[in-house]
């Protein structure tokens, strides 16, 4: 089967950074993406990771180990409106399907 | 570039009946799509995978007889939930694999569907 885990909560205030980790078993990888849902909302897609490393998008970058199978997502100046969940999710293949974590309900408050 | 249009955004049946949902590729030719389905403060489960022009390949568990999944054309594909019943209510979403090179292969979601069955 196909494991991902992540942490089912954060808690951050504004400005601060925070870090969600994403631990994986999967038959297959190709890469790592992370993805922000808000409620009601349809996932949007923030970073990917094929190589081990950092990505760094604006406020937002992503880590990969793959010898580890392990990556987070790092976001940084936190702000109200990045409160929503987040999710990790592995290709197992190029262009096939992805799988996901079971999420992250971050919380940024005042 | 990239979008997929996802229709309804919701829906209310009665039990019993069937409920069409449908994802369009509006500027892409999306040859791979994706049926999610996600319950509330849950993760997005995988039901289906579906490719142009041949028969959609389904997750273990996901009844492809309730879920009729048609993807006639590099536009259109569609999800019926047949004879629908309260616990198939839940939130629907779509996925298209572009076939772009991008830093993610190109993973563009539908907006959704909440599908309320009473």
């Amino acid at each position: 089967g196909q494991s991902l885990e992540q942490p089912s909560e954060v808690t951050a205030v504004e400005g601060a950074i925070v870090q969600i980790n994403c631990t994986y078993q999967t038959s297959g990888f190709y890469g790592l993406s992370w993805y922000q849902q808000h409620d009601g909302g349809a996932p949007t897609f923030l970073s990917y990771n094929a190589l081990d490393g950092l990505e760094e998008t604006g406020r937002f970058s992503s880590f990969l180990s793959r010898s580890d199978s392990y990556g987070y997502l790092l976001l940084q100046e936190l702000q109200m409106k990045d409160s929503a969940s987040y999710f990790c999710a592995v290709n197992l293949k190029k262009g096939g399907k992805l799988i996901f974590g079971q999420g992250t309900e971050l919380s940024v408050k005042p | 570039g990239a979008v997929v249009s996802q229709h309804p955004s919701r829906v209310i049946c009665k039990s019993g009946t069937s409920v069409k949902i449908e994802c369009r590729s509006l500027d892409f030719q999306a040859t791979t799509m994706f049926w999610y389905r996600q319950f509330p403060k849950q993760s997005l489960m995988l039901m289906a995978t579906s490719n142009e022009g041949s028969k959609a390949t389904y997750e273990q568990g996901v009844e492809k007889d309730k879920f009729l999944i048609n993807h006639a054309s590099l536009t259109l594909s569609t999800l019926t939930v047949t004879s629908a019943h309260p616990e198939d209510s839940s939130f629907y979403i779509c996925s298209a694999a572009t076939g772009v090179i991008r830093p993610n292969y190109g993973y563009t979601f539908g907006s959704g569907t909440r599908l309320t069955v009473v």
